[in-house]
């Protein structure tokens, strides 16, 4: 069965550093993968995606992640965090083959905090 | 603007009565789905809709019911049935359910059992 594991229940990092978020999944396959940002009380909303191709992916706010096969694993990075980017993280995964791939599987989450 | 949008934004209930949360999207998307989110518990799927008069269970069905008679909506019952319905409640959308695509969400609902 598939799953996704995100160590990191809570991270705090100082404004500018940089920051790195884990994620590991266990799938058959090749997986599509996700990355979404939760604010409080808010709907999720997606950060990046791998589909296929280059594993390095960029996405919105200055996030990438690289999509690591021989570690199953799927980091979320950026290179400055800004105090904005306090919110909770979700690492997600789809099956790409064999039916329902967009049923996606989440991870725990990871609640960041930026200190000033 | 195209989206999904969740009714009502939060919701008390006494125990024993049923509630309905309301899912609209705009999107033209045929694929709809219900998530629950509780503290560090990240989102389970409850049900899922592949298309119109056609839904499946997710992770955690017991206790819900839902429909789709209609392409745009995609309401999820609470039932007294459900033991611990407080929690927050997420309504998405995609393109279709097979192939490489991206899920939309909505802002979500808060359901409290008083």
């Amino acid at each position: 069965a598939q799953s996704v594991t995100q160590p990191d229940i809570h991270i705090t990092v100082s404004e500018g550093a940089s920051l790195e978020l884990r994620c590991n999944y266990s799938y058959g396959a090749t997986p599509y993968l996700f990355w979404y940002v939760q604010s409080p009380g808010q709907g999720l909303q997606l950060l990046l995606k791998y589909f296929s191709g280059d594993t390095l992916v960029q996405g919105i706010k200055g996030f990438e992640a690289e999509f690591k096969r021989s570690q199953s694993s799927f980091n979320l990075r950026k290179p400055s965090v800004h105090w904005s980017d306090a919110a909770e993280y979700f690492c997600a995964v789809g099956a790409a083959y064999g039916g329902a791939t967009n049923k996606l599987i989440f991870g725990t989450g990871t609640l960041l905090a930026v200190q000033p | 603007d195209g989206g999904i949008t969740q009714s009502p934004k939060y919701l008390f209930r006494k125990e024993g009565q049923n509630v309905t949360l309301s899912c609209e999207q705009n999107l033209n998307h045929d694929a709809m789905y219900w998530y629950r989110q509780d503290p560090g518990q990240g989102l389970r799927l409850i049900y899922y809709s592949q298309i119109v008069n056609d839904f499946q269970k997710g992770d955690i069905a017991e206790g819900y019911s839902v429909s789709r008679e209609k392409k745009e909506s995609f309401p999820l019952t609470v039932t007294s049935a459900q033991k611990n319905p407080t929690a927050f409640y997420l309504c998405a959308s995609s393109a279709t359910l097979i192939g490489a695509n991206v899920l939309t969400f909505g802002a979500g609902s808060r359901l409290t059992v008083l």
